[in-house]
């Protein structure tokens, strides 16, 4: 159980163009998912905390204009990188953690989605 | 400030046995967990330790020492797959994960 699914796994876009990308919980309710960004040899940075039906929560730094985040359902978020740049490409990964008595409070990730942009 | 460290790079022979420290410095702390990350792809769940002590799973193990701000990952009977970074990460008082930057193991015939 505690499957994260996300879609595409890779992109390539033009510059100036907008790219979604999907984070679904499979098999459990995910009423927060987070987005990290990561780029080559380096190690994950938090984005933003997806709260379903709220706002979600940026980091610092973090655009919120540029990295529009949508929670809908307890079972999907969705990152969406709008007027995307070269300087934008990375490897994009969503995670939830399950709230299930006895969890450890584990991450669960999604594939990850490398976006390129030309 | 918070703060993971953890070696950048280490190198074992497959078969051997190797140990990845990471020292912690967080505002409180809520649990830390390892993750294993293959390159290119997301990380995946290691073990996840809260109090003081040593959890095997397998042929791997993960250490902890709250009053040193300490933990280990073990890993036992190393196999070539097990070529990865290794993340450590820990949760502080506001239940946020702080992230090491992970430590690249490389394993040689």
């Amino acid at each position: 159980g505690a499957v994260v699914s996300q879609h595409p796994s890779w992109v390539i876009c033009k510059s100036g163009t907008s790219v979604k990308i999907e984070c679904r919980s499979l098999d459990f309710q995910a009423t927060t998912m987070f987005w990290y960004r990561q780029f080559p040899k380096q190690s994950l940075m938090l984005m933003a905390t997806s709260n379903e039906g709220s706002k979600a929560t940026y980091e610092q730094g973090v655009e919120k204009d540029k990295f529009l985040i949508n929670h809908a359902s307890l079972t999907l978020s969705t990152l969406t990188v709008t007027s995307a740049h070269p300087e934008d490409s990375s490897f994009y990964i969503c995670s939830a953690s399950r709230l299930l008595a006895g969890d450890t409070g584990e991450l669960f990730f999604g594939e990850g989605s490398r976006l390129t942009v030309l | 400030g918070q703060n993971i460290d953890q070696p950048t790079e280490m190198t074992a022979t497959e078969g051997a046995i190797v140990q990845i420290n990471c020292t912690y410095q967080t505002s409180g702390f809520n649990g830390l967990f390892w993750y294993q990350q293959h390159a290119g792809e997301a990380p995946t769940f290691l073990s996840y330790n809260v109090l003081d002590g040593l959890e095997e799973k397998g042929r791997f193990s993960s250490f902890l020492s709250r009053s040193k701000g300490y933990s280990y990952l073990l890993l036992k009977e190393l196999q070539m797959k097990d070529s990865a970074s290794y993340l450590c990460a820990v949760k502080d008082s506001n239940y946020q994960l702080i992230w090491g930057a992970g430590t690249k193991l490389i394993i040689k015939p």
